[in-house]
């Protein structure tokens, strides 16, 4: 089945650039996406990427797609304590017109002054 | 209202018991899903709705678990004879058919005592 794998925890200094990865394994994923969670908070979209694309850039974000190598990245330049957060990596294949997401486990970006 | 909503937001209940989530979509999408998320986990999926049926039920972890979307709008997740490890977050999200974002209510946080 598909599987999402990522690092558990990340610390950055505030101002510094962030890199969260993120490796897939089901090779038909068509959409890949980033998700923020605050405490107590429900799943805030950031960004996605469509799997024919390579990279993605949203202000801050960008997103960096390797298709042979099943790996993404979320780089957050700039990071600020308010990006402190668990960020999910989660994949679908968009078949029939469902969009079942398979999320990792997250990691939790902790920003330090 | 504006984003999705789900109630209760906390239920504690007793093991054994049987307990209904409530998820109130976005006004218009026609997709809801159903997700759980364990601590320190992702969360994971358990039920697809497109309009008033299930299209795929195959993350329901047996048959404990049902849901239903009878107007295809509000969902109700039932939860028969409860049981410890049912302790989780649910999240709902829905989104427009065919489309790839899905937004996420804020959660039920259940706990089974």
């Amino acid at each position: 089945g598909e599987d999402v794998e990522q690092s558990l925890f990340l610390s950055v200094r505030e101002g510094d650039s962030s890199v969260i990865n993120c490796t897939y394994t089901d090779s038909s994923s068509t959409y890949l996406y980033w998700y923020k969670q605050e405490p107590g908070a429900g799943l805030q979209l950031l960004t996605y990427i469509f799997s024919n694309m390579d990279m993605k850039q949203d202000q801050r974000l960008t997103v960096l797609l390797n298709k042979k190598d099943k790996h993404l990245s979320l780089r957050i330049a700039d990071t600020q304590t308010g990006d402190s957060a668990i960020y999910f990596c989660a994949e679908s294949p968009l078949t029939g017109g469902g969009n079942k997401l398979t999320f990792g486990t997250g990691t939790q970006l902790k920003v330090e002054l | 209202g504006a984003g999705v909503s789900q109630t209760p937001s906390n239920k504690v209940t007793e093991k054994g018991k049987y307990v209904e989530l409530r998820c109130d979509p976005i006004s218009g999408h026609t997709a809801l899903y159903w997700y759980r998320q364990s601590l320190g986990q992702g969360p994971e999926f358990l039920i697809y709705f497109q309009g008033t049926g299930a299209a795929d039920d195959s993350g329901l972890p047996n048959d404990r678990f049902f849901a239903v979307r009878p107007e295809g709008s509000v969902s109700t997740l039932k939860i028969q004879r409860t049981e410890r490890g049912d302790s989780a977050v649910y999240l709902c999200a829905s989104s427009l058919y065919g489309q790839e974002t899905q937004y996420f209510g804020p959660g039920t946080r259940l706990l089974v005592l």
